[in-house]
């Protein structure tokens, strides 16, 4: 069976501080993709990254960088320089298909960020 | 990618009353799925919506509570019968379709539909 575990249910951070958000996952699966989800207060949910179980380069777009380590089965994301914008739930997901179909998500991150 | 919109965007209802909510991608789609938020928690998949035949649906989810149909390869609407306060939750449509930024299929999601039940 597949796992998403987000252990920060809420992070509160000032505005221009750096912020990480954790995604620890479990799957028996040896092919697997992960992904984060931005949902913001409106409600609808934003695909931010994609990333396969065979490709552990980290990836930066931006003021967002991607922390992937098989190793310890974590996909962190982290956020530079944060803005009030960026407030949202962050979801981080699993999906051990071939495409990204049948996603098991994490409980999410509620990020507030101050101004 | 595609463009999903969901109607009604959000609805209160009854107890013992049915809601069908209708969700309209604006390309062809193989895959649909129909996901439920309850409040404060994550998402979980109801459903796969098969195009011709009956929806696949996942541990916990029955076709006579959730009765799905899926037309044609744009369209989908999911049914939410003989609801209780404890249907309250936002019932999103997602389909797969091909992301050009990422050379990938990925799977996008629509606006979701907020449902309250008395």
């Amino acid at each position: 069976a597949q796992k998403v575990t987000q252990a920060q249910t809420e992070i509160s951070v000032v505005e221009k501080e750096d912020v990480t958000l954790d995604c620890v996952y479990e799957t028996r699966d040896t092919t697997y993709y992960l992904f984060w989800y931005k949902q913001p207060p409106s409600g609808e949910l934003v695909f931010l990254i994609r990333r396969n179980s065979f490709d552990e380069q980290n990836e930066i777009s931006g003021r967002y960088s991607w922390n992937f380590q098989k190793s310890t089965s974590s996909f962190n994301f982290t956020i530079t320089a944060s803005q009030v914008v960026d407030s949202a739930v962050y979801f981080c997901a699993l999906s051990a298909s071939g495409s990204a179909r049948q996603l098991t998500f994490g409980s999410g991150t509620q990020l507030t960020v101050l101004p | 990618s595609a463009v999903i919109s969901q109607k009604p965007s959000r609805d209160i209802c009854q107890r013992g009353t049915s809601l069908t909510i209708q969700c309209q991608v604006d390309s062809q789609v193989t895959m649909m799925f129909w996901y439920r938020q309850q409040p404060g928690q994550s998402l979980t998949l109801i459903a796969t919506a098969n195009q011709g035949s009956e929806a696949t649906y996942e541990s916990g989810f029955v076709i006579d509570k959730f009765p799905i149909s899926r037309p044609n390869l744009t369209f989908s609407t999911l049914t939410v019968s003989n609801m209780s306060p404890e249907d309250s939750s936002i019932y999103l449509c997602s389909v797969e379709d091909w992301n050009s930024g990422s050379s990938y299929n990925e799977q996008f999601f629509g606006p979701g539909t907020r449902l309250t039940v008395l």
